[in-house]
């Protein structure tokens, strides 16, 4: 019963560059929240998708930051032209299904260096 | 903007002690989690408690929802050193719109000294 897969683990990008953040959400699961986790603060929501869709999406950033979640395949979180202040622990969670957001079961995470 | 005060931010104790982590709000919230964190892993989920008043118990963890949803306490008893770690709670808002965002509170660092 795998859980939630976040890849890569690592991910090193210079100043102007794309990170592409890739999440599996755990078999079953239809809903994907993304969060980010900056060195020294908590975890702070940035957005919740469903298949093809985008729920909400108010603690992302106006630029630069996109999210999608397709029929088919992972849930991506995408950053152009990173700054150094874009350096953080990026969290996928997936929950089974409506009225149980509750239940969000989280990936080991991808840790976003911008240099 | 619905925030949750987790304290104490860090706690030192030794191994058979007892300790207890709060988590306050001046929001109501449906339901609290309480997870855990390893350093380099996301956080693992230890409980939910949705009902005001409710009471968990997970071993030696004692988690308590408060009457009015406004608050949550985890008391551990007899801490040992595998207890070490990141404690974090997290809130659905009862009042929002967006039923998936959970807002973390700042964390608790538990180190349990042998």
């Amino acid at each position: 019963n795998a859980g939630v897969m976040q890849n890569p683990r690592h991910l090193v990008r210079r100043r102007g560059q794309e990170a592409r953040l890739r999440c599996s959400p755990m078999k079953g699961h239809s809903h994907v929240y993304w969060y980010r986790q900056l060195p020294e603060e908590g975890l702070k929501f940035m957005v919740y998708l469903q298949k093809e869709n985008i729920i909400d999406e108010s603690g992302m950033p106006k630029e630069r930051f996109s999210a999608e979640f397709p029929k088919e395949g992972p849930s991506i979180l995408r950053i152009q032209q990173v700054v150094r202040g874009d350096s953080a622990a990026y969290f996928c969670a997936s929950s089974p299904q409506a009225g149980r957001h509750h239940e969000q079961y989280f990936g080991p995470g991808t840790r976003l260096t911008v240099t | 903007t619905q925030l949750l005060e987790q304290s104490p931010q860090f706690l030192s104790i030794q191994e058979g002690e007892n300790l207890t982590v709060y988590c306050n709000s001046s929001s109501v919230f449906s339901s609290l989690q309480w997870y855990r964190q390893e350093p380099g892993e996301g956080p693992v989920l230890l409980v939910t408690v949705v009902t005001g008043g409710e009471v968990k118990k997970l071993k030696r963890l004692t988690f308590q929802f408060g009457d009015a949803r406004k608050d949550s306490s985890l008391h551990i008893t007899a801490a040992q050193p595998g207890d070490t770690g990141l404690y974090l709670c997290a809130g659905l808002y009862a009042g929002g719109t967006s039923y998936g965002k959970l807002t973390f509170g700042q964390g608790t660092i538990l180190t349990v000294h042998p």
